[in-house]
């Protein structure tokens, strides 16, 4: 299975809105309601802000969202504040009946 | 509260066997409500998912890994490891692991701190 495709980097001032965009295929995240992000700090484990698609875990903020448009799911950040400075990575069944796990590459998020 | 805890040596030779374990707190591995997953994560890359067990003993690899994986569980001991095997230094990373719901659920709700293996001679 192939990686999904993030971009490197995306920037935001602070009360701004910011989306980060998370690519697959229509074996993965265009076919299955199961894409998650993670925000992580540096030096830092992972932290789930979204799972299948649009669901918050509880205690995460409702200023992130997360929805799907065909085969690229999305994570928006509503109010930057600069505790959301961070790499954020996405997460998806691979398909194919396979039970496999893929990730993005991840998305650096610079807080201006 | 759930919590995970990677153990294992932080230096490995190239050619051998890395070997960590994940010790679980606050819940039993054996509940059958959740999956047990290793994730690894090279410096300044991205996340990279190894693979996972259930408490039946039953597992999922990623495939570019699959040849040299093993993951392997103790219930009684409330831990589950990871064998990796001839591993270069191209298997340098923090290793991570975490808890997926069942059915795998494609989402990692518990991770633990992480722990940095160097494979160096």
């Amino acid at each position: 299975q192939s990686a999904l495709t993030q971009p490197a980097s995306v920037s935001g001032s602070p009360g701004q809105s910011i989306t980060i965009s998370c690519t697959g295929t229509s074996s993965d995240v265009g076919s299955y309601n199961l894409v998650s992000w993670y925000q992580q700090h540096p030096g830092k484990a992972p932290k789930l802000m979204i799972y299948e698609g649009s669901k918050r875990p509880s205690g995460v903020s409702n200023r992130f969202s997360g929805s799907k448009s065909g085969n690229t799911a999305s994570l928006t950040i509503s109010g930057l504040q600069a505790e959301d400075e961070a790499d954020y990575y996405c997460c998806s069944y691979a398909g194919s009946s396979t039970f496999l796990v893929v990730f993005g590459g991840g998305t650096k998020l610079t807080v201006l | 509260q759930v919590q995970l805890q990677e153990s294992g040596p932080g230096l490995v030779k190239p050619s051998q066997t890395l070997s960590l374990t994940c010790t679980v707190s606050g819940g039993s591995i054996s509940s059958g409500s959740y999956y047990w997953s290793w994730i690894r994560q090279p410096a300044g890359k991205g996340l990279e998912w190894i693979g996972r067990i259930y408490t039946s003993g039953s597992t999922n690899y990623n495939p570019s890994l699959k040849s040299r994986v093993t993951i392997s569980v103790d219930t009684s001991k409330n831990q589950f490891s990871l064998k990796l095997s001839s591993v270069t230094a191209a298997d340098t990373a923090v290793y991570y692991c975490a808890r997926e719901g069942v059915p795998p659920s494609y989402y990692f709700d518990y991770w633990g701190q992480g722990t940095l293996v160097t494979v160096s001679s």
